[in-house]
């Protein structure tokens, strides 16, 4: 348990659907992330919140719309998603964002993305 | 944007073995690097983060040292268990390698 806590574990959604992945950290932590991580492929960053702002938006097709409602939850709202969108989406968090000073990330389980 | 590499891309060892997984980036301008463990289909686990003022970090049999100027870091694992069998990543300012996925054989 690393005090960060994503649903649903698992998912699968039609293209025509809209669904919402959800990441909630305990950990008191400033900024919070989305990575994407298919198969053979590196994580890629997508997203960073920093004190509920969005400063990183890594060139991600606008079906894919984040939330950071407070400095404790993030959102990931899908809509008409395409079949290679199929991965694991992960949630992180750390103090400050990554890259400060004594900055440490920690993930959540994923959830398993399918689109079929 | 950072670019980080890992090698070897896949290792597979007999129980006890020490060994070497390297991590290279391009920008040297940072703060920390950090080493994660990914077992399948689950999220990371972190292992070690050193700060850039540190040359090495140690937690148990694992072992991380950076060398900032050369853009390098090893996690050194000692005395290996099959337990040890995962991917591990090294991640600086938020970006990953590929990984390093390691099978220890009993």
């Amino acid at each position: 348990e690393t005090g960060v806590t994503q649903t649903p574990r698992h998912l699968v959604m039609g293209m025509t659907n809209k669904k919402s992945l959800k990441c909630e950290q305990h950990l008191g932590h400033n900024a919070m992330y989305w990575y994407k991580q298919s198969a053979k492929k590196p994580l890629e960053l997508m997203f960073v919140y920093s004190l509920e702002e969005r400063v990183e938006n890594n060139s991600v097709p606008s079906r894919f719309s984040p939330e950071c409602p407070n400095s404790s939850h993030l959102f990931l709202h899908l809509h008409t998603l395409q079949p290679e969108d199929s991965a694991l989406y992960l949630c992180a968090s750390s103090q400050d964002r990554v890259g400060g000073r004594g900055t440490e990330a920690f993930f959540g389980q994923g959830t398993r993305l399918t689109v079929v | 944007k950072q670019e980080v590499t890992q090698i070897p891309a896949a290792l597979s060892v007999p129980e006890g073995e020490n060994l070497v997984l390297n991590c290279s980036f391009t920008d040297s301008a940072i703060y920390n690097l950090q080493w994660f463990r990914q077992d399948p289909g689950k999220g990371l686990t972190s292992l070690l983060l050193i700060q850039s003022s540190q040359r090495e970090q140690t937690s148990g049999r694992l072992n991380a040292s950076l060398d900032k100027s050369s853009g390098r870091s090893t996690l050194y694992i000692a005395a290996s268990q099959p337990g040890d069998s995962a991917t591990y990543l090294c991640a600086v300012m938020g970006y990953f390698g590929s990984g390093t996925k390691l099978n220890v054989k009993p």
